[in-house]
């Protein structure tokens, strides 16, 4: 089946410092991709809806000058945390739908960001 | 808002159980449901879903029904094995499937 990877699993860095997260489709392309958040015992919160070759869409509440998305090609958007702090710390999750319309995603493996 | 809740974890219980995980949802107008399941390692998977009320989602074994008067969506399954360990997750969407509102996840686990 369709597979979406993350990339790292698992990062941790010093306060002050940026993150990049990159969210791959492996097997088809993707148009639109989602970034979520989990807190620990929370649920995953959607942060933005990543567009190929447009602006992300950022949902209220969501720092778009603080979670950078860029959407470059069709199997590829990446999230950067910039300037990183402890209360950024997370755990970051992609998905892509194969097509539109679908009620079909594929989600990544997360990423856990610590910031020390 | 719409909002997803659902019976915290963990469920631990024995192989060949009866499994019930409750989820109540909170939106607006005629959401679609779903269940997605994450395993250890991997990414949500779709696990069922039904898209209007009195529907009946189904997948190896486990089943979800779409009650609109409860605004319910809980998950069961009559015997559940080992491999079904995993964290289960209600969702909704008001939005042709795409944006997703996720519960807080339920942690399973079954012992042999």
């Amino acid at each position: 089946g369709a597979v979406v990877s993350q990339h790292p699993s698992r990062v941790i860095c010093k306060s002050g410092t940026s993150v990049k997260i990159e969210c791959r489709s492996l097997d088809f392309q993707a148009t639109t991709m989602f970034w979520y958040r989990q807190f620990p015992k929370q649920s995953l919160m959607l942060m933005a809806t990543s567009n190929e070759g447009s602006k992300a869409t950022y949902e209220q509440g969501v720092e778009k000058d603080k979670f950078l998305i860029n959407h470059a090609s069709l199997t590829l958007s990446t999230l950067t945390v910039t300037s990183a702090h402890p209360e950024d710390s997370s755990f970051y999750i992609c998905s892509a739908p194969p097509s539109r319309g679908t009620d079909t995603q594929y989600f990544g493996p997360g990423t856990r960001l610590t910031v020390l | 808002g719409d909002s997803v809740t659902q019976m915290e974890g963990p469920v631990t219980l024995s192989e060949e159980a009866f499994l019930t995980i409750n989820c109540t949802y909170t939106a607006t107008g005629y959401p679609s449901l779903f269940w997605y399941v994450q395993y250890p390692g991997e990414g949500l998977q779709l696990l069922l879903k039904a898209t209007k009320a009195d529907d009946k989602g189904s997948n190896k074994g486990f089943e979800a029904t779409y009650r609109k008067e409860t605004t319910s969506f809980h998950l069961e399954k009559g015997s559940v094995q080992v491999s079904d360990s995993a964290v289960y997750f209600c969702a909704l969407s008001n939005t042709g499937f795409q944006k997703l509102v996720f519960g807080t996840g339920t942690r399973l686990l079954v012992s042999p």
